[in-house]
């Protein structure tokens, strides 16, 4: 049980075009997901947190016109990076957390992002 | 603001040698904590979590890890390592808004 997917797994795109990652829960309903990035050799730096049916709440210093991420229902969220730049290359991680489980997220897989 | 370290960016150890990870926090509170294993360009996988009781935690695949408030330690171990344990592992503690500050991992390299 628990299990949360993300599509595609990898992307390659162009700078300046736009990108869209899923991230499902599979077996569950997800109140709140979070999306993270992953720098090589680094650890996880929280983006953002997401409610469904709500705006998404960015952490300090991540631009939310450039990462766009939606909510629209309990079993998905959806990352998208817009007018994608080489920096933005990395692991992008989400995970879901269910109803009164605090603190209990489930990571999807991981989508490694490569903006050529 | 709460904050996880792990001192040590690598370890190896040889198979079947026992293995202690270390993580320290930063909390005003009971902390929940957690620790976390990533294998190359995967997710993170839940090893196991402490969040009040008994303050040595078994999880899963043979490891446990013991709360120690007086140090501010969650260390993880596991008495016998096995070639498929080399990942990268993160220490976590919850923080305000259900969210998780993460410690910057360690690589376990497992030699045989």
């Amino acid at each position: 049980g628990a299990v949360v997917s993300q599509h595609p797994s990898r992307v390659i795109c162009k700078s300046g075009t736009s990108v869209k990652i899923e991230c499902r829960s599979l077996d569950f309903q997800a109140t709140t997901m979070f999306w993270y990035r992953q720098f090589p050799k680094k650890s996880l730096m929280l983006m953002a947190t997401s409610n469904e049916g709500s705006k998404a709440t960015y952490e300090q210093g991540v631009e939310k016109d450039k990462f766009l991420i939606n909510h629209a229902s309990l079993t998905l969220s959806t990352l998208t990076v817009t007018s994608a730049h080489p920096e933005d290359s990395s692991f992008y991680i989400c995970s879901a957390s269910m109803p009164g489980r605090a603190y209990e997220q489930y990571f999807g897989p991981g989508t490694r992002l490569t903006v050529t | 603001a709460q904050s996880v370290t792990q001192p040590d960016i690598h370890i190896t150890v040889s198979e079947g040698a026992s293995l202690e990870l270390r993580c320290n926090y930063s909390y005003g509170a009971t902390p929940y904590l957690f620790w976390y294993v990533q294998s190359p360009g995967q997710g993170l996988q839940l090893l196991l979590k402490y969040f009040s009781g008994d303050t040595l935690v078994q999880g899963i695949k043979g490891f446990e890890a013991e709360f120690k408030r007086s140090q501010s330690s969650f260390n993880l171990r596991k008495p016998s390592v096995h070639w498929s344990d080399a990942a990268e592992y993160f220490c976590a503690v919850g923080a305000d808004g259900n969210k998780l500050v993460f410690g910057a991992g360690t690589i376990l390299r497992v030699k045989s």
